[in-house]
């Protein structure tokens, strides 16, 4: 049973393409994540959602839309697809988010291309 | 604000010496300090962490952490490297009321 899971795992897209990556977790975990992992396998965290409710969106552009319609899914959304969106963007989720402490589980990522 | 250093960006050993993988924090807060690590093509998998309580911290697969505030480090260690360990580890940081904060990585290389 996959804990985190993302769709899809590859894409590969022109600029200025709309995608969507969805994201789902079976822990039953309150708080879901998005992180980007750069080419140099830098990773920052983008947006947070807790019980369906935005709690951390950090300095993105506003072509990148988070949706959680339940807590546990967190999709992601990119409109007008620049070149430099190309990244691994990976799912996280934790157990309440209001501690610090807490263990983040990852999904796989997904390996965003934009030609 | 906080930030990770990793001492770094490759370290490569022999399959059965030490391992250690370097981290620093600056945090202004007490910090909470936890190592993830990366296989290829895979998510990250918390390998271990520190909260409060014993600074020398276990994890998984033999791997273990001491955090020593007066060099505000948390340096990685495991004495005897399998071919099975070589990935990114990650160190990152976090404080009560803030984010999960990663340093740049660390790609351990393991030769037989």
């Amino acid at each position: 049973d996959t804990a985190v899971s993302q769709t899809p795992k590859y894409l590969v897209t022109q600029m200025g393409n709309d995608k969507s990556i969805k994201c789902e977790q079976n822990l039953g975990h309150d708080t879901m994540y998005w992180y980007k992992q750069d080419s140099k396998k830098f990773l920052k965290i983008m947006f947070s959602y807790n019980n369906k409710e935005l709690i951390i969106n950090e300095t993105v552009p506003n072509r990148f839309s988070p949706k959680s319609p339940d807590k546990a899914h967190l999709n992601l959304h990119i409109n007008s697809l620049e070149l430099g969106d190309s990244a691994v963007y990976f799912c996280a989720s934790s157990q309440s988010g209001d501690t610090a402490q807490e263990t983040q589980y990852f999904g796989p990522g997904t390996r965003l291309l934009v030609l | 604000a906080q930030s990770v250093t990793q001492l770094g960006s490759h370290v490569s050993v022999s399959e059965g010496a030490l391992v250690l993988l370097r981290c620093n924090y600056s945090s202004s807060v007490p910090p909470y300090l936890f190592w993830y690590v990366q296989y290829p093509n895979q998510g990250l998998q918390l390998l271990l962490k520190y909260t409060t309580g014993a600074t020398l911290v276990k994890g998984i697969n033999g791997f273990e952490a001491e955090f020593k505030k007066s060099e505000t480090s948390f340096h990685l260690t495991k004495p005897s490297a399998h071919m099975s360990d070589a990935a990114e580890y990650f160190c990152a940081v976090s404080a009560r009321h803030s984010t999960l904060t990663f340093g740049k990585g660390t790609m351990l290389l393991v030769s037989p």
